[in-house]
């Protein structure tokens, strides 16, 4: 059973541009939720989504978004990249049908703001 | 807002010996995840608590829940080298996972 596939595993972008970062669940999982891990701040939660829905947003600014396809399939897009925005960004994908509530993540994708 | 404390942040500890690592939280939750992170790598998930008194063990990492006292605890017992890692507890707040900033663990000879 393949897991959480988050790609490009590596990226370096230059202040101002965008980026976006990919993730596909393990199959059948609905839940895909995103978290910055930093040096400094720890992992943070970003926001979690369930069938194409955004459930829950945590304390980022507006220039952090994402969405959800019906496949499960789960983008997160940051504008105007700040030098403050390099992380590990990690998805998750749980079932959440109330019953196992696991949360399994992704390698992650290495962001570098230059 | 829910706060996650975990001590101590670095541990540094001879194999054969046993230490507890302490996860405290601010609210009341359901859910209580433990993870072990090796360097540049990925969350590994190694235990889930969902109810007050739940205790789970795979080899030699032994995790309880007391949700009264909103503590969790993983034991390690008889430490081995490939133990080294960071270890996070995450406490459920609706949909999110909110983490504590991670027990560095050194296991030496």
């Amino acid at each position: 059973k393949a897991g959480v596939t988050q790609t490009p595993r590596y990226l370096i972008k230059t202040r101002g541009q965008q980026v976006t970062l990919s993730c596909s669940p393990i199959s059948g999982h609905r839940s895909v939720s995103w978290y910055q891990q930093t040096p400094g701040q720890g992992l943070q939660f970003l926001f979690e989504y369930f069938s194409e829905t955004q459930r829950n947003k945590g304390n980022f600014p507006g220039r952090f978004s994402g969405r959800q396809f019906s496949n499960s399939r789960s983008e997160m897009n940051v504008s105007t990249l700040e030098l403050g925005d390099s992380a590990l960004y990690l998805c998750a994908s749980s079932l959440n049908d109330n019953s196992n509530t696991e949360a399994f993540f992704g390698q992650g994708t290495r962001l570098t703001v230059v | 807002e829910l706060k996650v404390e975990q001590n101590p942040l670095f541990l540094s500890m001879q194999e054969g010996k046993n230490y507890t690592i302490y996860c405290n939280y601010s609210t009341t939750s359901d859910r209580l995840y433990w993870y072990r992170q090796d360097p540049g790598k990925s969350l590994e998930s190694l235990f889930v608590l969902l109810s007050n008194g739940a205790v789970k063990q795979e080899g030699r990492l032994m995790a309880s829940l007391d949700t009264k006292a909103r503590l969790s605890t993983l034991h390690i017992t008889a430490a081995v080298h490939d133990l080294s890692a960071t270890y996070f507890c995450a406490v459920a707040a609706g949909y999110a996972l909110n983490f504590g900033k991670g027990t560095s663990l050194l296991v030496t000879p």
